[in-house]
């Protein structure tokens, strides 16, 4: 059973630039979450996708974005990349969102770091 | 807003002593609330969940929370740790009305001294 899957495992990039994580959900799971976790700090959630739609937003402005496919896959994007924005990116999915609480279950994360 | 808090931000146990990592939340009905590991490197792992019922839940690994109402906590327990405990733990709450959004308390690191 495989579970959550992220690529890249590490990524480096320059101030401005964009980026793209990509994130394969846990069999069975049909909702996507990710969330940005910095150095030292719990995660923070960017957003969720269900049924290919976003459902729900932290907040982060609108230099991130999302998308998911058919297969429910998942990637985040990232634009006008800033300094700020270097944390690892944890992809989680569940089943919802109508399965209220529905525990997360959690990728190994994209470490990003923008220099 | 729905909010937790972990107050503890290091903690160093001796191996088989006894642990407690303390969270509270903030939220005016009883929300969803779990217990996550991350080891370094790697995602979080869930440990355990409390939905409603038995205010004593039991995870993997060894460990178990008590959600106490009065208190708005929901703090995690492990009767004798091992040098394999050392991570961070990271408290969670959901909204009854806001599925899957789950939100992290800053976590606790723990040390495990030999």
């Amino acid at each position: 059973d495989a579970g959550v899957t992220q690529s890249p495992t590490h990524l480096i990039k320059t101030r401005g630039q964009q980026v793209t994580l990509r994130c394969s959900p846990k069999s069975g799971h049909d909702t996507v979450s990710w969330y940005q976790q910095a150095l030292g700090q719990g995660p923070q959630f960017i957003f969720q996708y269900y049924e290919e739609e976003e459902r729900q937003r932290g907040n982060f402005p609108d230099r991130f974005s999302g998308h998911q496919f058919p297969n429910y896959s998942s990637e985040l994007n990232v634009n006008a990349l800033l300094l700020g924005d270097s944390a690892l990116y944890l992809c989680a999915s569940s089943l919802g969102p109508g399965q209220d609480g529905s525990p997360l279950h959690f990728g190994n994360g994209t470490r990003l770091t923008v220099t | 807003a729905q909010s937790v808090t972990q107050p503890d931000i290091h903690i160093t146990v001796s191996e088989g002593a006894s642990l407690e990592l303390r969270c509270n939340y903030s939220y005016g009905a009883t929300p969803y609330l779990f217990w996550y590991v991350q080891s370094p490197g790697q995602g979080l792992q869930l440990l355990l969940k409390y939905f409603s019922g038995d205010t004593l839940v039991q995870g993997i690994k060894g460990f178990e929370a008590e959600f106490k109402r009065s208190q708005s906590s929901f703090n995690l327990r492990k009767p004798s740790v091992h040098w394999s405990d050392a991570a961070e733990y990271f408290c969670a709450s959901t909204g009854y009305s806001s599925a899957s959004k789950i939100i992290f308390g800053s976590g606790t690191r723990l040390s495990i001294r030999p």
